[in-house]
């Protein structure tokens, strides 16, 4: 079946430390896209990526890093420049028509 | 920019009653896409329905139907017979039409919940 898969579904960092959080996807879609997702709030952009080796800053890129060196994957990495990191992060794809954007199920990111 | 507004935080419906909930959007375009995604305590984003700015007939997909008025901007979401497995997180979503630099990100009201009572 083809899907989206986000890993880990549960993420800790300690003060200071980067993370990564991985993205893989086997629909053969261009587009990736990260967001989060805030208590009372809607979903903001991180980082998209509409092709391999190219990406830009969504609304809240600050802290975060993002690489696209295959289609099928789209790592997100929350550096310690990110000074409330804890939240929900939300993976998505689209291909070049007009479908909607597919969701991975997410991964739920505290701080020790 | 375009902006999404869900004014209603959280609603509460009885099971097998219909209810509506309210999204008005701000767009200087006239091509575009808009959607409603449910989150139900999993998480998961799933798409609920979707609409083209171009079609006149409101989109249905089974229970859920769509209220599209286009020169007011408002884009309300109508779940007939509501059933338990309703109960979630109901987020408006805007989206430009075609493809190349910010086109076909989404942007999201702030959702709204939805109760179901049995």
């Amino acid at each position: 079946d083809g899907g989206i898969t986000q890993s880990p579904k549960y993420l800790f960092r300690k003060e200071g430390q980067n993370v990564t959080l991985s993205c893989e996807q086997n629909l053969n879609h261009d587009a990736m896209y990260w967001y989060r997702q805030d208590p009372g709030q809607g979903l903001r952009l991180i980082y998209y990526s509409q092709i391999v080796n190219d990406f830009q800053k969504g609304d809240i890129a600050e802290g975060y890093s993002v690489s696209r060196e295959k289609k099928e994957s789209f790592p997100l990495t929350v550096t310690s420049a990110q000074k409330n990191p804890t939240a929900f992060y939300l993976c998505a794809c689209r291909d070049r028509d007009n479908q909607p954007q597919h969701f991975g199920d997410g991964t739920r990111l505290s701080i020790l | 920019a375009q902006t999404v507004t869900q004014s209603q935080p959280e609603m509460s419906v009885q099971e097998a009653e219909t209810v509506t909930l309210s999204c008005t959007y701000d767009t200087s375009e006239s091509d575009y896409y808009l959607f409603w995604y449910k989150q139900p305590p999993s998480r998961q984003m799933i798409l609920v329905i979707r609409q083209e700015a171009y079609k006149q007939q409101n989109a249905t997909e089974n229970r859920f139907s769509v209220n599209f008025q286009k020169a007011a901007k408002s884009f309300s979401l109508k779940i007939s017979d509501s059933q338990l497995g309703d109960a979630a997180m109901y987020f408006c979503a805007y989206r430009s039409a075609g493809y190349g630099g910010s086109q076909g990100n989404l942007i999201f009201g702030k959702g709204t919940k939805l109760s179901v009572k049995p």
